[in-house]
């Protein structure tokens, strides 16, 4: 079974600030996907980034950055410079090769204060 | 643009009514959708999974003759929740996977139901 588990629930900053949302994974199989997904309240989902077990390669698009570490099971997001819009909730979620439906975490809700 | 639409967005019924969600792919084949369920404040709970011209497989604690899914055709599957009860509100997402120029996973734009 998978798991996926974003331990902070809520996380408030002041704009401008860097803030990084926590996320750790459990699969026992060797090949599977990571997903960044943001829902503003709105409740569209946004798809922000798709990582494959085998790229470890760190991303940065924009204000963004993501970094993949399997030693530790975890795939940790990054927002520099934090906006007011950035304001939502952040799923982070998992997909194996056997099981293409995406196991979602709990979502951390940011709050970007002015 | 949105390259799979759900519609409806937003329903609000009485207690004991179907209500029907449709999920279609926009330009792509979809030979996978995939129901979600949302509950405020929670994250997205998979509910089924249909792939087209067969039954949908739906996960444990689901109720298949409650939420019956339709997968006819490539680019369309419905969600009809039936005799629906305060208890079935929640958020209901679809997902659509296919093929073309290498795998599309998208997600609908979600269909909030009040059921009164």
């Amino acid at each position: 079974a998978q798991k996926v588990t974003q331990a902070q629930t809520e996380i408030s900053v002041v704009e401008k600030e860097d803030v990084t949302l926590d996320c750790v994974y459990e699969t026992r199989d060797t090949t599977y996907y990571l997903f960044w997904y943001k829902q503003p309240p709105s409740g569209e989902l946004v798809f922000l980034i798709r990582r494959n077990s085998f790229d470890e390669q760190n991303e940065i698009s924009g204000r963004y950055s993501w970094n993949f570490q399997k030693s530790t099971s975890s795939f940790n997001f990054t927002i520099t410079a934090s906006q007011v819009v950035d304001s939502a909730v952040y799923f982070c979620a998992l997909s194996v090769t056997g099981r293409r439906a995406l196991t979602f975490g709990s979502g951390t809700r940011l709050q970007v204060q002015p | 643009g949105a390259v799979v639409s759900q519609h409806p967005s937003r329903v609000i019924c009485k207690s004991g009514t179907s209500v029907k969600i449709e999920c279609r792919s926009l330009d792509f084949q979809a030979t996978t959708m995939f129901w979600y369920r949302q509950f405020p404040k929670q994250s997205l709970m998979l509910m089924a999974t249909s792939n087209e011209g067969s039954k949908a497989t739906y996960e444990q604690g689901v109720e298949k003759d409650k939420f019956l899914i339709n997968h006819a055709s490539l680019t369309l599957s419905t969600l009809t929740v039936t005799s629906a009860h305060p208890e079935d509100s929640s958020f209901y997402i679809c997902s659509a996977r296919g093929w073309g120029g290498g795998e599309k996973l998208f997600f609908g734009s979600g269909t909030q139901l009040s059921v009164l």
